[in-house]
């Protein structure tokens, strides 16, 4: 079963923020928010993660609502290399980690010129 | 150097055929894994590996079988391909923490 719910598309203007809600209501106390992308059908690349605060990395913000049960990655200014789906997935840590990581439909972001 | 390799990248086959792809990565990690990814559709976990000693199904492991060789190399194999197998295939490595999986380059596979 999907942990987590996607808009299946978005689109972004060139050089403006892309904001890519993730909701993810039945999470988990020790489970984190990651966040990957898939550049047409490369491998899934790696973004940022976080547990309860928000992070920043330099390629994005990841902000998690206080509940936990969504967050939002910021991309603070999209390029058209930024075009590609973009998956949610919450998985917990320690032992388990890996055992869960569900990557579900994703959200397809356009950069538009 | 690519840290996480996969062989080979395309395979075209027939049905019933035995088809071995394999993963092979210098990153020094202990856990491997192998997904497969259909059109339109996310990854989805086929098998895992926490060590050389450990072998776990995932969610659609029914059809493949994997084998461990070494830290470094973990296999996946289709014993009897069918054409429903057709997919994109993807190793992952990581440490055990909550860090980032790392994925390789995907082997296109099509069974005909």
């Amino acid at each position: 079963d999907a942990k987590t719910t996607q808009p299946p598309s978005m689109d972004c203007a060139e050089g403006r923020a892309a904001n890519l809600p993730c909701n993810h209501s039945t999470i988990s106390g020790n489970e984190y928010v990651y966040w990957y992308r898939q550049i047409h059908s490369q491998g899934p690349q790696y973004i940022i993660h976080g547990l309860k605060n928000n992070e920043t990395n330099e390629m994005a913000s990841l902000i998690i609502t206080e509940d936990r049960k969504s967050s939002t990655l910021i991309l603070p200014h999209a390029t058209l290399r930024d075009t590609a789906v973009y998956y949610c997935i919450v998985s917990s840590w320690g032992d388990n980690y890996g055992q869960n990581f569900v990557f579900g439909p994703g959200t397809r972001l356009s950069v538009l010129p | 150097d690519a840290d996480v390799t996969q062989t080979p990248r395309n395979r075209i086959t027939k049905t019933g055929k035995r088809i071995m792809l394999e993963c092979s990565q210098t990153k020094g990690h202990d856990r491997m894994y192998w997904y497969r990814q259909d059109p339109g559709l996310g990854l989805r976990l086929i098998y895992y590996s926490f060590d050389v000693k450990d072998i776990n199904k995932g969610e659609i492991s029914d059809g493949y079988s994997v084998s461990r060789q070494a830290q470094a190399k973990f296999s996946l194999s289709l014993e009897s391909a069918i054409p429903n197998q057709t997919a994109l295939y993807f190793c992952a490595t990581s440490i055990r923490g909550p860090d980032e999986q790392f994925f390789g380059p995907g082997t296109r596979l099509t069974v005909l």
